[in-house]
């Protein structure tokens, strides 16, 4: 069954609003949490690791102003876009590890964001 | 050079056929190597990991470990439409250092 679930699962919104995606654990706990973002035909690129309690590590290019990570639980991850422009519209997914170090990583289900 | 290298294909073959999809990789530090099936419009999707030289089998899948060579790949035997994905090679390379292949588009012909 599902380790990570992942909610909206889409998203339709007008530009220049905000969107929050949440991630959480299932049965477990996860003091990191990574988001990766999709753009059609294309491979997953690791956006920012999110960390508990304190601040998001992000990838080089990706604007920490504008995807605001949050995670204040062991279970809870948030990622917001802010002021959302058509540009934004990709599949966004989090994923967390049951275990740590190199133990594989679990996807959530996902979510389509559209920024009209 | 990118980290993660694979054929994007796309590869088909036959139902029933077996299906081979390779995965090279840079960093000879690498410590464990994954294989993701992605659906499309879906998120991937474990389907194997692999951490030490030689073969590791789960049902029809087999994932072979080189690292002298630096390669990864993963076998599917008896091929189902059902198969029919991007297949995903992961590497990490130190404890957040996980590298993705762009993907190799399976179509598996009935």
């Amino acid at each position: 069954g599902a380790v990570v679930s992942q909610h909206p699962s889409w998203v339709i919104c007008k530009s220049g609003t905000s969107v929050k995606i949440e991630c959480r654990s299932l049965d477990f706990q996860a003091t990191t949490m990574f988001w990766y973002r999709q753009f059609p035909k294309q491979s997953l690129m690791l956006m920012a690791t999110s960390n508990e309690g304190s601040k998001a590590t992000y990838e080089q290019g990706v604007e920490k102003d504008k995807f605001l990570i949050n995670h204040a639980s062991l279970t809870l991850s948030t990622l917001t876009v802010t002021s959302a422009h058509p540009e934004d519209s990709s599949f966004y997914i989090c994923s967390a590890r049951l275990t740590g170090g190199f133990s594989p990583l679990h996807f959530g289900n996902g979510t389509r964001l559209t920024v009209t | 050079q990118k980290e993660v290298e694979q054929n994007s294909g796309p590869l088909s073959v036959p139902e029933g056929a077996i299906a081979s999809l390779n995965c090279t990789y840079s960093d000879r530090g690498s410590q464990s190597f994954f294989w993701y099936r992605q659906y499309s419009g879906k998120s991937p999707e474990l389907i194997m990991s692999i951490y030490s030289n030689g073969d590791k089998e789960d049902g029809r899948f087999t994932a072979q470990l080189n690292k002298a060579s630096q390669y990864v790949s993963l076998l599917i035997r008896d091929s189902q439409p059902s198969d029919s994905a991007t297949y995903l090679c992961a590497v990490q390379t130190g404890a957040n250092n996980l590298f993705f292949g762009t993907g190799t588009r399976l179509t598996v012909i009935p």
